[in-house]
């Protein structure tokens, strides 16, 4: 597709429950990340992935989420026994260069998690 | 650590107003690039200018125009003629140093009047 595509848009989920968020990047682009939005903040750093290689998970809040992307195109971020505090925007972010900072990235819509 | 403030939480202006939306920044990197993007209430961030650390010069595109001075560590960006279709979310964005990721700000939610 022209930009990055997440789905599903919207996802409620029972607190204890397992989710998983799905990101197609634009075509080609070599980086990805994951953001957190909560409501009324700025993004806040999940991770980042260049190609298939996860080089940086310091932003994971616990080790109840986990992200992959094991061909280097297409990534789902995994949220396991999800609890009230994960409710929020996912945002996924891709861009073209992996080496240089410099390269705006490319967001999605995002997809707002509720958990009840 | 890199830090980003945006201390302006909301500003609503009437159409054709010009308005500015303040960004002070910190970092301990030499080099750093800064960034603004714009968030409408479908909900994807929109790219809006980068700029490196390098480069002080003073950028118009438009209606938009950004003021980066290194000495009050801050890129300010302004809107000249406001439009109603200007009201969305704006964020500020720092990266630097070894980071690839992204810092924003808590961002200033934008109202235009009609």
């Amino acid at each position: 597709g022209a930009g990055v595509s997440q789905s599903p848009r919207y996802k409620v989920a029972k607190r204890g429950q397992d989710v998983a968020l799905r990101c197609d990047p634009i075509s080609g682009h070599v980086s990805l990340f994951w953001y957190q939005q909560a409501l009324g903040q700025g993004p806040e750093f999940l991770t980042y992935f260049q190609n298939e290689a996860q080089l940086d998970k310091s932003g994971l809040p616990s080790d109840r989420f986990f992200a992959e992307r094991p061909e280097g195109s297409v990534s789902t971020l995994k949220i396991q026994r999800t609890q009230q505090e994960d409710s929020a925007v996912y945002l996924c972010a891709s861009s073209s260069r992996g080496a240089r900072r410099d390269t705006e990235a490319f967001f999605g819509q995002g997809t707002r998690l509720t958990v009840v | 650590a890199q830090k980003v403030t945006q201390a302006q939480t909301e500003i609503s202006v009437v159409e054709k107003e010009d308005v500015t939306l303040d960004c002070v920044y910190e970092t301990r990197d030499t080099t750093y690039y800064l960034f603004w993007y714009k968030q409408p209430p479908s909900g994807e961030l929109v790219f809006l200018i980068r700029r490196n650390s390098f480069d002080e010069q003073n950028e118009i595109s438009g209606r938009y125009s950004w003021n980066f001075q290194k000495s009050t560590s801050s890129f300010n960006f302004t809107i000249t003629a406001s439009q109603v279709v200007d009201s969305a979310v704006y964020f500020c964005a720092l990266t630097g140093g070894s980071a690839r990721q992204l810092t924003f700000g808590s961002g200033t939610q934008l109202t235009v009047l009609p």
